[in-house]
């Protein structure tokens, strides 16, 4: 069966230390997207891709940065991780052959930086 | 303004009560999308329904049912009788702007039913 894929399920880190959480589908949707899940924020969009070496920035990607260099994996970056990026991460993927198709998600990496 | 509200942060109801979830959504595109999304416990966020801006029929699955209202920029859920396995937090989320296929959410409804 198709499905997607995040590792580590629980990564605590260092401020200042170079994160890298993954993200991995196996359903060849053309759609990738990043979500951080904050208590009273919902889960808010951090970067996304339409297709391989497409990346966009979403509502809060500032610290983050994204590559696509196949169909299946966006990698997500925390360059310099900071306290306030301690958050539940997911990622998603959606077919893009059409017009509202829904968002399958992975499920979510745990980020704690001390 | 693109936006989704959901005003009820958390819910608690006992076991058989009927409750509806509330989801009020802004956007000036005339073709959008709304979806409701459960997150149980367990953490993973579970597809429940996808709802274009041309269809305004409700719609019921089991014990669950939409309501979406245009005029008032409305997609409300209810669950009937309801039960303790109903307990999570649901998302309403937008679709706006054809061709971008990105999701506003709403900050979610945490649901407690109580046996």
């Amino acid at each position: 069966d198709a499905e997607i894929t995040q590792s580590p399920r629980h990564k605590i880190t260092e401020t200042g230390r170079q994160v890298t959480l993954a993200c991995h589908q196996t359903w060849n949707h053309n759609n990738m997207f990043w979500y951080r899940q904050d208590l009273g924020h919902g889960l808010r969009l951090i970067h996304y891709s339409y297709g391989v070496q497409d990346t966009n920035k979403g509502e809060v990607s500032d610290g983050y940065s994204v590559s696509r260099s196949n169909t299946e994996d966006l990698p997500l970056t925390l360059e310099s991780a900071a306290s306030s990026q301690t958050s539940v991460y997911f990622c998603a993927s959606s077919s893009g052959l059409a017009e509202g198709n829904e968002q399958f998600f992975g499920p979510g990496t745990r980020l704690t930086v001390l | 303004a693109q936006k989704v509200t959901q005003a009820q942060t958390e819910i608690s109801v006992v076991e058989k009560e009927d409750v509806t979830l509330d989801c009020v959504y802004e956007t000036r595109d005339t073709t959008y999308y709304l979806f409701w999304y459960k997150q149980p416990p367990s953490g993973e966020l579970v597809f429940l329904i996808r709802r274009n801006s041309f269809d305004e029929q409700n719609e019921i699955s089991g014990r669950y049912s939409w309501n979406f209202q245009k005029s008032t920029s409305s997609f409300n859920f209810t669950i009937t009788a309801s039960q303790v396995v109903d307990s999570a937090v649901y998302f309403c989320a937008l679709s706006p702007e054809v061709g971008t296929y990105k999701y506003i959410f709403g900050t979610g409804t945490r649901l407690k039913v109580l046996a």
